[in-house]
C-alpha cells in the first residue's frame, strides 16, 4: 500500500534532550512538509523540501532541524532549543507541481516530561 | 503567519441537517483545499477548487469560492454522525511560488445523533 508513515505514534522527551521524529513515504512525492499542531489549534509549517538536499524554513522553524536525504524520508529533530515542544506533529508529502493534494501521515505526539 | 480563517470555530448540528463551514484568505491564491481530521489523526484531502472555478461537488460535499471577496465555504448535505472532525481550509498562496500550503484554525464540526 502506498502511503506515509510517521513513527513513533508517542514520543516522550526530557527537558535539555534532542528527538528525532521519523516520516517516510513510498508516493514518489517530491515534496515533504511538517506542521505543528497545539490543542485546538490550525497547522503550523515547521519545514518544507522541494527536492532531494533541499529545504526551506517555514514560520516556526526555530529550534527545529531536518534533513532530507533521501525522497522518501524527511526526519524532524526537535533540538533542546525549542522551549515549547509538547505538540502534536504532521508530516505531509505531494507532487512536485502546484495545484495537488497534500498526503498526511498520522502524526506523532510530542510530550516534554 | 495563518493565511485562511475559518468561522464558525465550532458547529454543532442534528443528524440529516447541512452544515456549512466559511474560508477567509488574505493573499491571492492558486488554489484552496478543504481537509478533515478525526481527533488525534492525520489529515484527509476533502476537495480542490482552483482560483478559476467557483463551485465544486463532491458527494455530500459543496464547494464554492469566491476571489473577490477571498472566501470559500464547505457545505455538507445530509449530515451523519460520521462527519463529526476538525475541518480546515489550505490555501497555496500567490506569489511564494515554492508549493507549501497555509492552513487556518479549522472548524470543529459535531454531528448529533
Amino acid at each position: 500500500d502506498g502511503g506515509i508513515t510517521q513513527s513513533p505514534k508517542y514520543l516522550f522527551r526530557k527537558e535539555g534532550q534532542n528527538v528525532t521524529l521519523s516520516c517516510e513515504q513510498n508516493l514518489n512525492h517530491d515534496a515533504m512538509y511538517w506542521y505543528r499542531q497545539d490543542p485546538g489549534q490550525g497547522l503550523r509549517l515547521i519545514y518544507y523540501s522541494q527536492i532531494v538536499n533541499d529545504f526551506q524554513k517555514g514560520d516556526i522553524a526555530e529550534g527545529y532541524s531536518v534533513s532530507r536525504e533521501k525522497k522518501e524520508s524527511f526526519p524532524l529533530t526537535v533540538t533542546s532549543a525549542q522551549k515549547n515542544p509538547t505538540a502534536f506533529y504532521l508530516c505531509a508529502s505531494s507532487i512536485q507541481v502546484p495545484n495537488t493534494e497534500a498526503f498526511f501521515g498520522q502524526g506523532t505526539r510530542l510530550t516534554v516530561v | 503567519s495563518q493565511q485562511g480563517e475559518e468561522d464558525p470555530q465550532a458547529l454543532s448540528i442534528q443528524e440529516g441537517e447541512n452544515a456549512t463551514m466559511n474560508c477567509s484568505y488574505k493573499t491571492s491564491i492558486n488554489n484552496l483545499q478543504w481537509y478533515r481530521q478525526n481527533s488525534g489523526r492525520g489529515l484527509v484531502h476533502l476537495i480542490l477548487i482552483r482560483s478559476n472555478e467557483r463551485e465544486k461537488h463532491s458527494g455530500r460535499l459543496r464547494v464554492t469560492l469566491d476571489t473577490s471577496k477571498k472566501s470559500s465555504s464547505l457545505l455538507i448535505t445530509a449530515s451523519r454522525a460520521a462527519d463529526t472532525a476538525s475541518y480546515f481550509c489550505a490555501t497555496d498562496p500567490r506569489p511564494q511560488g515554492a508549493q507549501k500550503l497555509v492552513f487556518g484554525q479549522g472548524t470543529r464540526l459535531t454531528i448529533n445523533p
